[in-house]
């Protein structure tokens, strides 16, 4: 079956501007994560929906960073004022549900700010 | 502060012969611990994971052991083949939580 996608796979946009990130998770898991990768580094926890609703928002950064997933499935990230420093690949993973279930990651979309 | 501690950045292994990567952590909530494999420019793709309440599982080639006393665990493949060679995560995970803390990364060549 499909696995989860994100468009788009790499965006560019200039310092100030607004982005928004989508995350198509597996048909019918429950919970959906965004993760964010920097070079170098592991994938680092942003937040994550049981449902519509945000569980865990603990790892976002700052309030130029939100996120939604108004009806369950399809979530967007958006990310206002990007500055440089956002500059990462963005990583979507959907499971089950939370606990024990395995993460399913998608390709992830790399974001350059410039 | 790095919960999930991956000292090797890379470990390089001929072919056929074991690969042995290696994961510290050091948060005593983790109770669960799962091992990523990612090629470039795709997501992290789950090799195998463990609970706390075990200290062996093993999938095929994929091994990963744990030992809770030392907060450390380890993956093992044997044979290594070429398709191995990747960047492996560790990652752990508390039982009330629900995302993934995640090391630093392995890459791991496999030479034929």
């Amino acid at each position: 079956g499909a696995g989860v996608s994100q468009t788009p796979s790499n965006k560019v946009t200039e310092k100030g501007k607004y982005v928004e990130l989508r995350c198509d998770p597996i048909s019918g898991h429950t919970a959906l994560y965004w993760y964010r990768q920097s070079l170098g580094q592991g994938p680092e926890f942003l937040i994550y929906f049981q449902g519509t609703g945000a569980a865990d928002d603990s790892g976002l950064p700052n309030d130029r960073f939100f996120a939604v997933r108004p009806e369950g499935s399809v979530s967007t990230l958006k990310i206002q004022r990007t500055e440089r420093g956002d500059s990462a690949v963005y990583l979507c993973a959907s499971s089950l549900g939370t606990g024990r279930n395995e993460q399913f990651f998608g390709p992830g979309t790399r974001l350059t700010v410039l | 502060d790095q919960q999930v501690k991956q000292n090797s950045p890379s470990l390089s292994v001929q072919e056929g012969r074991i690969s042995i990567l290696n994961c510290d952590y050091t948060n005593s909530m983790f109770d669960y611990f799962l091992w990523y494999k990612k090629y470039p420019a795709e997501g992290p793709t789950f090799l195998i994971s463990i609970s706390s309440i075990k200290d062996k599982n093993e999938d095929g080639r994929f091994t990963v052991f744990l030992n809770k006393s030392a907060k450390h665990l380890s993956l093992h493949i044997v044979p290594s083949q070429p398709g191995d060679s990747a960047v492996y995560f560790c990652a752990a995970s508390e039982r009330s939580q629900g995302n993934l803390i995640f090391g630093k990364g392995t890459k791991l060549s496999v030479k034929p």
